[in-house]
């Protein structure tokens, strides 16, 4: 089984719906993250947590929430969606020190009609 | 000016060929560096971290360079498997540059 997880795996929904992606790890680690992938602009930062009480606004925080349900899990919201938050996004993990490298789930890729 | 920047590229070189790519970045207090590998549509992978001293992993060598705020990534006798998008990573934070294409042709 995949040590990150993320569900649903495609998704397309209208404007204005509300979305949550859901992401869950076996790995045990602290740190979670929250990225979107569009062509052209790479990897960027929507939110990350270091624990359970941690929550930090990344790059391109608006228009978007999250939640830390547990040390595994880490969902992201969109409250009402637009067809600019189309995109390919990608939940990662990482330990507890600045050196370690992130795990990434397989991607959710969102379609907002 | 972006925190992490890179050229998108693409690189286009033969088979044997020796590459390397740059990354800037802004924050001069910034402590740890990664070069990741993403293959088209898939999630991107830690290729290696990055030294102070700079390292080596095979084919591929890392360097930084605090004075001028850039981490390199050099790859030599390039293979038609190396095809993938480069990205380069700051921080804890996780702040990824843009990427980087590589093409490798026969």
């Amino acid at each position: 089984d995949a040590d990150v997880t993320q569900t649903p795996r495609n998704r397309i929904t209208k404007t204005g719906k509300r979305i949550m992606l859901e992401c869950s790890q076996t790995k045990g680690h602290d740190r979670m993250y929250w990225y979107r992938q569009d062509p052209g602009l790479g990897l960027r930062l929507i939110y990350y947590s270091f624990d359970v009480k941690d929550i930090n606004k990344g790059e391109i925080s608006d228009g978007y929430s999250v939640s830390r349900q547990a040390q595994a899990k880490f969902s992201l919201s969109l409250e009402s969606a637009i067809p600019n938050q189309t995109a390919l996004y990608f939940c990662a993990t990482a330990e507890g020190t600045s050196a370690d490298e992130q795990f990434f789930g397989p991607g959710t890729r969102l379609t907002v009609l | 000016r972006k925190e992490v920047e890179q050229d998108p590229g693409p690189f286009n070189v033969p088979e044997g060929a020796t590459v390397a790519f740059n990354c800037t970045y802004s924050n001069s207090a910034s402590q740890s560096f990664f070069w990741y590998r993403q293959d088209c549509r898939k999630e991107p992978k830690l290729l290696m971290s990055v030294y102070s001293s700079g390292n080596e992993d095979g084919r591929f060598t890392a360097q930084l360079n605090r004075a001028s705020q850039y981490i390199s990534l050099l790859i030599r006798d390039s293979k038609l498997s190396d095809s993938a998008t480069y990205l380069c990573v700051v921080n804890r934070e996780g702040i990824f540059g843009a990427g980087t294409r590589l093409f490798v042709k026969a």
